[in-house]
């Protein structure tokens, strides 16, 4: 069966670091992608993981252990627009269907002054 | 990444009627999906959009209630068929780029009274 999980809401400090831990245990596991929501809008695409390891993009890092079933998005230099959902989704891909995602719950982050 | 539109941006509709959303890209791509995002909660796959066959639907959704069009490599329609209450949820669709990164449309608000 497929499982991911996220926390339900984290808070932290404006120019703090955070991390959004997400365990996973899927089949035809394909690679690993964090979005940004901001509420009524559409998912913000952050970043796309398929080899292990840490993946940086200015404020945003983002990792990957396939071994263990788990990533984590890394936010620096915490600023208050990055209150938002985190949505951590897993791509599987079954019999050359293409990568559809399944995902978390979110993760609701709440940066406080 | 790719431009992707969709029509409408919210509608309010009666019971038992039914609504036909739009998705544009602006680029041709070969994958695109379909994905329902009730109040409160993450995102959910109704379908592969698949261009000159049917489309492939998840486990809970079937093509009577959510037939789906996709005539060419830039244009999909979902048809939310025969409406309830129950269906009032924001309606994505996502488009899978070369490097199997995926992208959101900015989302169909649909209320059903």
């Amino acid at each position: 069966g497929q499982n991911i999980d996220q926390p339900t809401e984290m808070t932290a400090t404006e120019g703090a670091i955070v991390q959004i831990n997400c365990t996973y245990q899927t089949s035809g596991f394909n690679g690993l992608f964090w979005y940004q929501q901001h509420a009524g809008e559409a998912p913000t695409f952050l970043s796309y993981n398929v080899l292990d390891g840490l993946e940086e993009k200015g404020r945003f890092s983002s990792f990957l252990s396939r071994s263990k079933g788990y990533s984590y998005p890394l936010l620096k230099e915490l600023q208050m627009k990055d209150s938002a959902s985190y949505l951590c989704a897993v791509r599987e891909v079954f019999y050359n269907q293409g990568g559809k995602l399944i995902f978390g719950q979110g993760t609701e982050l709440s940066v406080k002054p | 990444s790719a431009v992707i539109s969709q029509k409408p941006s919210r509608d309010i509709c009666q019971r038992g009627t039914s609504l036909t959303i739009q998705c544009q890209v602006d680029s041709q791509v070969t994958m695109m999906f379909w994905y329902r995002q009730q109040p409160g909660q993450s995102l959910t796959l109704i379908a592969t959009a698949n261009q000159g066959s049917e489309a492939t639907y998840e486990s809970g959704f079937v093509i009577d209630k959510f037939p789906i069009s996709r005539p060419n490599l830039t244009f999909s329609t979902l048809t939310v068929s025969n409406m309830s209450p129950e269906d009032s949820s924001i309606y994505l669709c996502s488009v899978e780029t070369e490097y199997n990164e995926q992208f959101f449309g900015p989302g169909t608000r649909l209320t059903v009274l």
